[in-house]
């Protein structure tokens, strides 16, 4: 079961861009790359997923470089509201560690005024 | 609305009355998980079940059941509650187990176990 790494907490300020990087070692050949946002006392929310290279959607975009072995979570201009706790979860897919998911502790990003 | 719904949302209860969390999806989803989350440790897996009649041991599944006779229904049962078992609990659905499956999260059950 691949797990992952991430920074406990980051700070940033409104309207900058943030980097939350993971570290996942063990990836899988098979595996996706997914990201889930949460508040607190709410459920996760998925952000983006990826496989490799470069996803962008309306929200953030996902880094992954050629060897898998990390990514990037990029989320432009934060806002207040951004404030949130960020998993990476990495593999599920099947024909590997099918059904298992791994959240781990998350990244708590806290936005400024 | 498409939406995964847990009961209830809060719970207090005592040591070793048994209880049952409910979980239920709209979705037509095959694969269903339950997690709890307790602080400092993030979101840990119970159980999963990829599809009806199929479950599996997450990370933490001592001291809990499951089941899934429904494809919608995925309850989350207790049989004798312990203190320790005190947490947010969350239910969760997808379409498939996969790692290229979006995950659906329920609002939460937030237990206390005197």
């Amino acid at each position: 079961l691949a797990k992952t790494t991430q920074p406990i907490s980051m700070d940033s300020y409104e309207g900058q861009e943030v980097n939350i990087t993971c570290s996942h070692n063990n990836i899988a050949t098979n595996d996706y790359i997914t990201w889930y946002q949460q508040f607190p006392s709410q459920g996760p929310r998925f952000i983006i997923q990826g496989y490799k290279t470069k996803v962008t959607n309306e929200v953030a975009s996902l880094f992954i470089p050629a060897d898998r072995k990390s990514s990037t979570l990029s989320l432009p201009r934060v806002s207040l509201s951004d404030t949130a706790v960020y998993y990476c979860l990495v593999g599920g897919y099947r024909g590997s560690t099918l059904g298992r998911l791994y959240f781990g502790r998350g990244t708590q990003l806290t936005v400024w005024p | 609305e498409a939406q995964v719904t847990q009961n209830p949302r809060y719970l207090i209860t005592v040591t070793g009355k048994k209880l049952t969390v409910t979980c239920s999806q709209n979705m037509n989803h095959e694969y269903m998980s339950w997690y709890r989350q307790d602080p400092g440790l993030g979101l840990r897996q119970i159980y999963y079940s990829m599809n009806v009649e199929v479950t599996d041991k997450g990370d933490v599944p001592e001291g809990y059941k499951v089941s899934r006779k429904e494809k919608r229904n995925f309850p989350l049962i207790l049989e004798s509650p312990s203190p320790n078992q005190t947490s947010l609990y969350f239910c969760a659905s997808s379409p498939t187990g996969t790692g290229g499956s979006e995950a659906f999260f329920g609002q939460g059950t937030r237990l206390t176990v005197v």
